[in-house]
């Protein structure tokens, strides 16, 4: 099952930052989180993954609370093309299951 | 920038029939991945396959199911024989090490009818 909790769905202004939430509140040590997003039917796409820092790239921004429980992505300029389901994904990339774990993810509709 | 490449992209075929979903990994890669995802759910895992044996699979991935890679390029996943239930867009992934990302394909589309 996936380790973590997003809201089903959540609508930005175009051109406004989206801050999307994930809670993982069971996270372990060396889980780091990653983020995906999946367009219309397309392949879900890779975003941005991060351990304890903030991370950036140019897609969006990642930022980790201290105790790790949870998560926020931030793209800063939401665009119409930015409307997809994204997916907040726990999991240790060196040991273990080699297998990522989809959950629901939240559905973001950019409006005009 | 390198792809995952899928084909075809959307397969028909008849209950009982075998069919074979190919894809192109990203060159350096090595290890590979098949999810499925039915229409209106989660994407989900089926099976990882790396030096040339599956590491992992789901209960979804039974004797039905089977993944080769028959040359330096291509992986595939062969369902032996269709049911209805089986109607889903597939993906491929392929990483070049377990700790970097996944890059998917575009999928295809099997309909069994």
């Amino acid at each position: 099952d996936a380790k973590t909790t997003q809201p089903t769905s959540m609508d930005c202004a175009e051109g406004r930052a989206a801050n999307l939430p994930c809670n993982h509140s069971t996270i372990s040590g060396n889980e780091y989180v990653y983020w995906y997003r999946q367009i219309h039917s397309q392949g879900p796409q890779y975003i941005i993954h991060g351990l304890k820092n903030n991370e950036t790239n140019e897609m969006a921004s990642l930022i980790i609370t201290e105790d790790r429980k949870s998560s926020t992505l931030i793209l800063p300029h939401a665009t119409l093309r930015d409307t997809a389901v994204y997916y907040c994904i726990v999991k240790n990339p060196v040991a273990g299951t080699y297998k990522y774990i989809f959950g629901t993810g939240t559905r973001l509709k950019v409006l005009a | 920038e390198p792809e995952v490449t899928q084909t075809p992209s959307h397969q028909v075929t008849q209950m009982g029939q075998e069919v074979i979903l190919r894809c192109v990994p990203i060159s350096n890669h090595l290890y590979f991945y098949w999810y499925r995802q039915i229409l209106g759910q989660k994407v989900e895992f089926l099976v990882s396959f790396y030096n040339n044996e599956i590491s992992e699979k789901s209960e979804i991935f039974d004797d039905q199911f089977s993944v080769e890679r028959p040359d330096g390029s291509n992986f595939t996943l062969k369902i032996r024989s269709t049911k209805l239930e089986d109607s889903a867009m597939y993906f491929c992934a392929s990483t070049v090490r377990p700790a970097s990302p996944l890059h998917f394909g575009n999928g295809t589309r099997l309909t069994v009818t």
